[in-house]
């Protein structure tokens, strides 16, 4: 596709089920990261994939935060036993790779999460 | 720890008014400062990417420039079209960490 596709863009769940946010990059990116913006917040890092390096995960919240990339493309997010305070719209977002020439980072429209 | 720290938080400006966005930026080895815009509802949608201190880059009626502690997005006669939130983040020691600011929203009347 022409940019980052993310699936749901909406989702609403009830406390302590599972949510899985699906990421597309755009075709050819090797970078693909996850951000969450909350109501009223900036945006906070969560985790980045670079090829086949091991992931930064320094940015998850919790345990029941992970993520995953197959292939070197689609990333899932996946929160386990969610919580309200886990409302949040999930970005994603995507670049060719490290260095001047692939620094372009690139989001998708976000998935809107809502814990009732 | 890199921050950011964007100003005015919010800046309303008559269509054909032009102004500033600052970003005020500590960071530990800047590999770029970005510029996004965001509209309600949406994701961020990348403006500008600037490397090194004296760049300025040009779009339409945006124009970035950067020094070693801030940058600023000038707005040339703004278009209602132009209203947004304006992101800035910068990119330190760890590619995948963009830390960004808290935005500043701008609102141009007709």
């Amino acid at each position: 596709g022409a940019g980052v596709s993310q699936s749901p863009s909406n989702k609403v769940t009830e406390k302590g089920k599972d949510v899985e946010l699906r990421c597309d990059p755009i075709s050819g990116h090797t970078a693909l990261y996850w951000y969450r913006q909350s109501l009223g917040q900036g945006l906070e890092f969560l985790i980045y994939f670079q090829g086949n390096s091991a992931p930064d995960k320094s940015g998850l919240p919790s345990d029941r935060f992970s993520a995953e990339r197959t292939g070197g493309s689609v990333s899932t997010l996946t929160i386990q036993r969610t919580q309200q305070e886990d409302s949040a719209v999930y970005l994603c977002a995507s670049s060719r790779g490290q260095g001047s020439s692939g620094n372009t980072i690139y989001f998708g429209e976000g998935s809107w999460l809502t814990v009732v | 720890e890199d921050q950011v720290t964007q100003s005015p938080e919010a800046l309303r400006l008559q269509e054909g008014e032009s102004s500033s966005l600052n970003c005020s930026y500590t960071v530990s080895g800047l590999r770029g400062l970005f510029w996004y815009r965001q509209d309600p509802g949406k994701g961020p949608e990348f403006l500008f990417t600037l490397y090194s201190a004296g760049e300025e880059k040009e779009k339409e009626r945006l124009k970035a420039t950067l020094t070693k502690k801030e940058s600023f997005l000038h707005i040339t006669a703004p278009k209602p079209e132009d209203s947004a939130t304006y992101l800035c983040a910068v990119q330190g020691r760890s590619w995948g960490k963009l830390q960004f600011g808290a935005g500043t929203q701008v609102v141009v009347t007709p």
